[in-house]
C-alpha cells in the first residue's frame, strides 16, 4: 500500500519566494494534517481537513501560511512570501475515520531551507 | 490543559540493554495514547498504541508500553536495544473529545545506542 506521499523532499529557496508544498493522502482516509517541525518548538499542527474542508487552522503562525485541499487525493501547503524562519520539515498525515483512536500515518516530510 | 511530557531529551543505553523512555500526559478525558519513532530523515511511524482494555500494549519491532492511569504515564519499553532502535521518539495523546482526534505530541526523546 502506498504511503502518505509528499513532495518534494528538500526544497531550498530565497527569502521572499513563494513556496509549495504538496501531500497525496493514504486512499481512503478522510483526514489530513500539516505539521511543522523545528528543533526549538517540536512537532506543530498546523491545520487540519476533514473531507477536504479545513476544520481547524489554529496553529497557522500567519496569513503568509495557506492550506487547500482541493480533492480527497491532493493537498498544498503554501508559504508566501517565505522568511528564513519557516525553515523547517514540514510533514502531512492522513488518517481513516472520525475517531481519535485511529492512527495517523505520516509522510517522510519535506526539509524546507529558506535563505 | 491538554499536555504530554517527555522527562528526558536524550538516553544513551549499550546494545543490548533495557530501556525505558517515560511519557507522562495531562488529558480531561479517557486518553487514547500513541508511541512513534522517527528515524533521521524519515517520517513519524507507529510503535503501538493504546485506546482500552489491556494496560499493556506491545508494538513492533519488539516495543512496549504499559498505561498507568493513576500516574498519567504510558512509558515505553524494549528487554533488549539493538543499534537500529536510534532515533528520535515520540508520545502523543488524543481523544474524542479532543475536536478531530488530533495528537498532542510531546518533545521527543532521542535515544543513542552504544556498541
Amino acid at each position: 500500500d502506498a504511503g502518505v506521499i509528499q513532495s518534494p523532499r528538500h526544497e531550498v529557496t530565497e527569502m521572499g519566494q513563494e513556496v509549495t508544498l504538496r501531500c497525496k493522502p493514504i486512499s481512503g482516509h478522510d483526514y489530513l494534517f500539516w505539521y511543522r517541525q523545528t528543533m526549538m518548538r517540536g512537532l506543530e499542527l498546523l491545520i487540519y481537513f476533514n473531507n477536504n474542508v479545513p476544520i481547524d487552522d489554529s496553529g497557522m503562525p500567519e496569513d503568509r501560511f495557506s492550506a487547500k485541499m482541493p480533492n480527497a487525493s491532493f493537498s498544498t501547503l503554501k508559504i508566501q512570501p517565505s522568511e528564513p524562519r519557516d525553515s523547517a520539515v514540514y510533514f502531512c498525515a492522513s488518517r481513516e475515520g472520525p475517531l481519535g483512536n485511529q492512527p495517523q500515518h505520516f509522510g517522510d516530510g519535506t526539509r524546507l531551507s529558506i535563505l | 490543559a491538554q499536555s504530554v511530557t517527555q522527562p528526558d531529551i536524550h538516553i544513551t543505553v549499550s546494545e543490548g540493554a533495557s530501556l525505558e523512555l517515560r511519557c507522562n500526559y495531562s488529558y480531561g478525558a479517557t486518553p487514547y495514547l500513541f508511541w512513534y519513532v522517527q528515524s533521521p530523515g524519515q517520517g513519524l511511524q507507529l510503535l503501538l498504541k493504546y485506546f482500552s482494555g489491556d494496560t499493556l500494549v506491545q508494538g513492533i519491532k519488539g516495543f512496549e508500553a504499559e498505561f498507568k492511569r493513576s500516574q498519567s504515564s504510558f512509558n515505553l519499553r524494549k528487554p533488549s536495544v539493538h543499534w537500529s532502535d536510534a532515533a528520535e521518539y515520540f508520545c502523543a495523546v488524543g481523544g474524542m473529545n479532543n475536536q478531530g482526534g488530533k495528537l498532542i505530541f510531546g518533545q521527543g526523546t532521542e535515544l543513542s545506542v552504544k556498541p
